[in-house]
């Protein structure tokens, strides 16, 4: 069966300092992989998907990058927070060209800078 | 992106059939109707999909009019642990084209 890694659980950082978020996914093969993020009392946002290895689409522009050196690993990364940046992140994978609309989430990281 | 409007919230008893609509005015064609459930702290969980008509599976049921403008979920008799957000979600299956985007959501309340 398929399962979906996200490290760290919680995460407390300083305004400015670096981040990096890891994905892993298990039990599929070339899965589509997404970052979401969700702040407080809000919906989720897409920042990022990939499609393969190297293959990365933003949705919206800030400090976050996304990286993917491997066909089943995610991963998420700033090189210097910000306040905003505090949230609940969500790595998620969905499989086929036909079946973006479902999708399977990790148990998330949050986030939280001061 | 064809655009979706849910209530912001509802509150049921416990037992009761709970029915939350979507509206989603300007589906497109190619558009899937999905509905997703997430509890606090957690990542949200897929329940249902559907084109048209009717779908139904061990969780819920989803009826969806003929024009497809709107659509409900139909969750029947429901329990405390039902307390979550439901997310109403439009778009194409396919690869290649923008991946869904998740709006606030549905609060769901069971009440003892």
């Amino acid at each position: 069966s398929q399962t979906i890694h996200q490290w760290p659980a919680t995460l407390v950082q300083p305004v400015g300092s670096p981040l990096s978020l890891e994905c892993t996914v298990e039990g599929t093969s070339n899965p589509n992989l997404y970052w979401y993020r969700q702040a407080a009392g809000r919906g989720l946002q897409l920042l990022f998907y990939s499609v393969g290895i190297g293959q990365i689409s933003s949705e919206v522009p800030q400090n976050l990058s996304a990286s993917r050196p491997q066909d089943r690993q995610f991963i998420l990364s700033s090189k210097k927070l910000l306040l905003s940046d505090s949230g609940f992140y969500l790595c998620a994978w969905s499989v086929g060209e036909n079946n973006w609309n479902e999708q399977f989430f990790g148990p998330g990281t949050r986030l939280t800078v001061l | 992106l064809a655009k979706t409007t849910q209530p912001i919230s509802m509150d049921s008893y416990e037992g009761q059939e709970v029915n939350i609509t979507c509206s989603h005015n300007n589906i497109a064609t190619n558009d899937y109707i999905t509905w997703y459930q997430q509890f606090p702290s957690q990542g949200p969980r897929f329940i249902i999909q559907g084109y048209k008509t009717k779908v139904t599976n061990e969780v819920a049921s989803l009826f969806i009019p003929a024009d497809r403008k709107s659509s409900t979920l139909s969750l029947p008799r429901v329990s405390l642990s039902d307390t979550a957000v439901y997310y109403c979600l439009v778009g194409e299956r396919n690869s290649g084209n923008t991946p869904l985007v998740f709006g606030k959501g549905t609060r769901l309340s069971v009440i003892a």
